[in-house]
């Protein structure tokens, strides 16, 4: 199947610093990736949707401004947190359809996010 | 509102036993189904996926039930296994629109 990565795989930063987030999809090309976020024990949560040269889609209640998302090419996606607080430490995964097969999801594995 | 509901919330299997996994959806126009499987630290991985113009699709020993009329599809794990042990998440969606249930931790105890 095709294969999804992230870096990094997990992260520990001090309270108002910048996290940047890579999702790549190694031998495919994803026009569009998706970004969730998963608490302990939780479901995913889609924060919102990344669109290769055009902006991103955001879920209600995501703040576009804190999670700013870049799709600059075909195969790479950047989700930065910007100013992270405790509450943004969470697990962030992307996920990306191969082409023409929406139904097809493969998923990255994941970045562990712990602000302190 | 929940799009997909998911039960249990966690299951205790005997190694050997069978586990079934429950998922009820909402919207008819759903048109595939997939079961993910996540161990603890990683992202999902597709486990199995049905459409619903089947009744039952199995790979191994993993079995989708799909109930089109009840809008219910439920994952077997026949023989369940410790290494079996994870959560699984079923799933439904339409074009680029994709809904979780809340997932269940399965354990399998030897």
């Amino acid at each position: 199947g095709a294969v999804v990565s992230q870096h990094p795989s997990w992260v520990i930063c001090k309270s108002g610093t910048s996290v940047k987030i890579e999702c790549r999809s190694l031998d495919f090309q994803a026009t569009t990736m998706f970004w969730y976020r998963q608490f302990p024990k939780q479901s995913l949560m889609l924060m919102a949707t990344s669109n290769e040269g055009s902006k991103a889609t955001y879920e209600q209640g995501v703040e576009k401004d804190k999670f700013l998302i870049n799709h600059a090419s075909l195969t790479l996606s950047t989700l930065t947190v910007t100013s992270a607080h405790p509450e943004d430490s969470s697990f962030y995964i992307c996920s990306a359809p191969t082409s023409g097969n929406w139904n097809t999801q493969y998923f990255g594995p994941g970045t562990r996010l712990t602000v302190l | 509102q929940q799009q997909v509901k998911q039960s249990p919330q966690s299951l205790i299997v005997q190694k050997g036993g069978i586990s079934i996994i429950n998922c009820a959806y909402e919207n008819t126009a759903f048109d595939y189904f997939p079961w993910y499987q996540q161990f603890p630290g990683k992202g999902p991985a597709l486990l199995i996926a049905i459409r619903p113009d089947v009744s039952e699709k199995k790979e191994g020993r993993f079995t989708i039930s799909f109930n089109k009329s009840a809008k219910q599809f439920s994952l077997h794990i026949m023989d369940s296994q410790p290494g079996d042990s994870a959560t699984y998440f079923c799933a439904a969606s339409k074009g680029n629109q994709f809904y979780f249930g809340t997932g269940t931790s399965l354990t399998v105890i030897p």
